[in-house]
């Protein structure tokens, strides 16, 4: 059973464009929603945090916002650049300090 | 992850046979994490361990141990490999104050034949 459901699978956005990454989650124990991104041959490296008490946290050019009614959060990233094609993962972390992972998005910036 | 090594980068190997992955860490973190990642499933947590010989159960732990018996290192086994269990395997660490936070390891990838 996948607790954290993530979409898109892919994404391709133009250069200066907003990409957007969506992600719904159902045990509502989760303390921490982080999102990580992994560039091809790597391991995921933490991206961004937000704690379920706060609705929008912006690092840069990246933005999570968190929607806790709807069990919904995203990820925006603001004039995506070529460098940023990676694929990004989002998480929900609970008390038992365990991070459980949504399915990933594969995002592509074209030049 | 400078500090998180794993060996091998690379594996095939048959099935049926044992195969035995091996994490270092050298940031002193507290607890360790074995994840497998496939298309389509993200990151699943295989094992984890929060302390020397403490280990507990992930999500995916069917077919696969853990030891850990000093703080730097952490040993993933496949008893008796499948072709399932064909994957890219990571480590990752963390602190333990904020357990979102953990570090990876460049990663395992394991083909089984």
């Amino acid at each position: 059973q996948q607790q954290v459901k993530q979409s898109p699978q892919s994404l391709i956005v133009q250069k200066g464009g907003i990409s957007i990454i969506n992600c719904a989650y159902e045990n509502t124990a989760f303390d921490y929603f982080p999102w990580y991104q992994q560039f091809p041959g790597k391991g995921p490296a933490l991206l961004i945090a937000i704690r379920p008490d706060v609705s929008e946290k912006k690092e840069g050019r990246f933005t999570i916002s968190f929607n806790k009614s709807a069990k919904q959060f995203s990820l925006h990233i603001m004039d995506s650049q070529p460098g940023d094609s990676a694929t990004y993962f989002c998480a929900a972390n609970n008390a038992g300090n365990m991070l459980t992972f949504g399915g990933g998005t594969r995002l592509m910036v074209k030049p | 992850d400078a500090g998180i090594t794993q060996s091998p980068r690379h594996k095939v190997t048959e099935t049926g046979t044992p195969v035995t992955l091996r994490c270092h860490q050298t940031e002193n973190h507290r607890y360790m994490y074995w994840y497998r990642q496939d298309p389509g499933h993200g990151l699943r947590l295989i094992h984890y361990s929060y302390g020397v010989k403490d280990t507990d159960k992930g999500e995916v732990s069917d077919g696969y141990s853990v030891s850990r018996s000093k703080t730097e290192d952490f040993l993933l086994t496949l008893e008796s490999a499948t072709s399932s269990q064909t994957s890219v395997y990571f480590c990752a660490t963390g602190q333990g104050r904020a357990t979102y936070e953990q570090y990876f390891g460049p990663g395992t990838r394991l083909t089984v034949t």
